[in-house]
Order: C-alpha cells, then structure tokens, then sequence
C-alpha cells in the first residue's frame, strides 16, 4: 500500500533555533518528492520538488534531502522565524498515470515560540 | 503567489442545502483538481479533470460533483449537504508536462453543515 509517513506529528521550537523533520514513503514507483507549506486557514505552497537523481534542494532556509533507496526525506528549517509556524506535509508522486498520482503525508505542525 | 481562487472562503449553511464552491484559476493550467482536508489529516483527491469537457472522481468516494465548462473554471457542487460534508475544501491547478509539474493550490473553502 502506497503511503507517506511524516514524524514528529507536532513540534514546537524557539525562535532561532533549527528543526528537521521527516518523512517515510513506501510510494512505488517513485516519480518526486515534494515538501509543502500550509498555514491555518490556506491552501498548501510549495517549497521544494526533487526527483530521484535529487539528494538536497534548498529554498532560502528551507533545505530538504532525499534518500531514495531508503525511501525518507527530510526537511531542515535553519534559523526559524516566527512566520514558519505552519503545517509541513510531505507529498510523494508516483508514476502510474498520466496523471501522476500524489500522496499526500498527514504534515507536521510546527509551532515557533518567540 | 499563484493565481487560483476559491469563493466563498468560509459558509455555513443548513442541511439538505444544495451549495457550489467556485475555482478559479488564471494561469491557463489545463489540470484542476478538487482535496477535502478534515484537521490534522491528510489531503484526499475527490475529484480531477485534464481539460475541458474531462473530469474524472478521484480516491475518495464523494458525494459530490464537477464539471469542466471553461478552461478557468472548476465548480463543485453538492446537491443536498449534509452534516456528514463539514470539511476543508481545496482546489489546485496544474499546467506542466512530465512528472515535475507544480500543483498550486487556492486557499480553501471551509464548509460548515448544520
């Protein structure tokens, strides 16, 4: 069964600091990998989209990194603001159509405290 | 910032009500898309369309429907609502080729059914 796990569920950081957060697919087969920003009450934006042949990505602080043979991600948030307080899902594409089907991961909430 | 909207942003209305969520996009993507989000989980596909004239149900059983009249248009409608249809409502669009293509996402219609 095709799925996106992402860990931790929530998380709550202090202005500042770092986080990583992670994401385990079992998506077959693997057409790309996509992290998106969703802040309460809107619609997801992207941040970053890789393929196979991608390891890292970055997106100004936002840097995500795939393993393909181990099927996990994950997304590195540098210095966070207060604005990163939001939903981060994880989106996996497969390759089994036209339309390229997307799974989408259940997000981790990232609250950033002053 | 993408160029896709959704009206109204927020309705509560009474059971048995017929409702039409509108979408709109204004990049000429030939893909649209319609998600239904509850809190804390994932986004579900209900329904999809390649172009004009073409839509398609998506994974979840939805009592829903669409239709593809113009290029920039995706309405859903639901022709009795039901407490049961209380959810977050989103709809993308997407206008690439290959497997990279970027969905974007307008920002949500939350549906309250007393």
């Amino acid at each position: 069964k095709n799925q996106v796990e992402q860990s931790p569920q929530s998380l709550i950081i202090l202005e500042g600091k770092n986080c990583t957060l992670q994401c385990n697919y079992t998506v077959s087969p693997f057409s790309n990998l996509r992290w998106y920003k969703q802040d309460t009450g809107r619609g997801p934006v992207s941040l970053t989209i890789m393929t196979f042949s991608e390891n890292t990505k970055s997106n100004g602080r936002y840097t995500a990194t795939l393993d393909a043979d181990t099927k996990q991600s994950s997304l590195h948030i540098t210095a966070s603001q207060l604005s990163d307080s939001a939903s981060y899902i994880c989106v996996v594409s497969d390759r089994g159509s036209t339309l390229g089907r997307l799974y989408f991961g259940r997000g981790t909430q990232l609250t950033v405290w002053p | 910032e993408a160029d896709i909207y959704q009206t109204p942003r927020y309705l509560v209305i009474g059971t048995g009500k017929k409702i039409t969520l509108e979408c709109s996009q204004t990049m000429g993507h030939d893909k649209m898309y319609w998600y239904q989000q509850d809190p804390g989980m994932e986004l579900h596909l209900i329904h999809y369309s390649y172009g004009v004239n073409s839509t398609e149900k998506g994974d979840l059983s939805s009592e829903s429907t669409v239709s593809r009249i113009r290029t920039e248009h995706f309405p859903l409608t639901l022709e009795s609502a039901r407490p049961s249809h209380t959810s977050q409502y989103l709809c993308a669009s997407s206008g690439g080729a290959g497997v990279s293509y970027e969905q974007y996402f307008g920002p949500g219609t939350r549906l309250t059914v007393t």
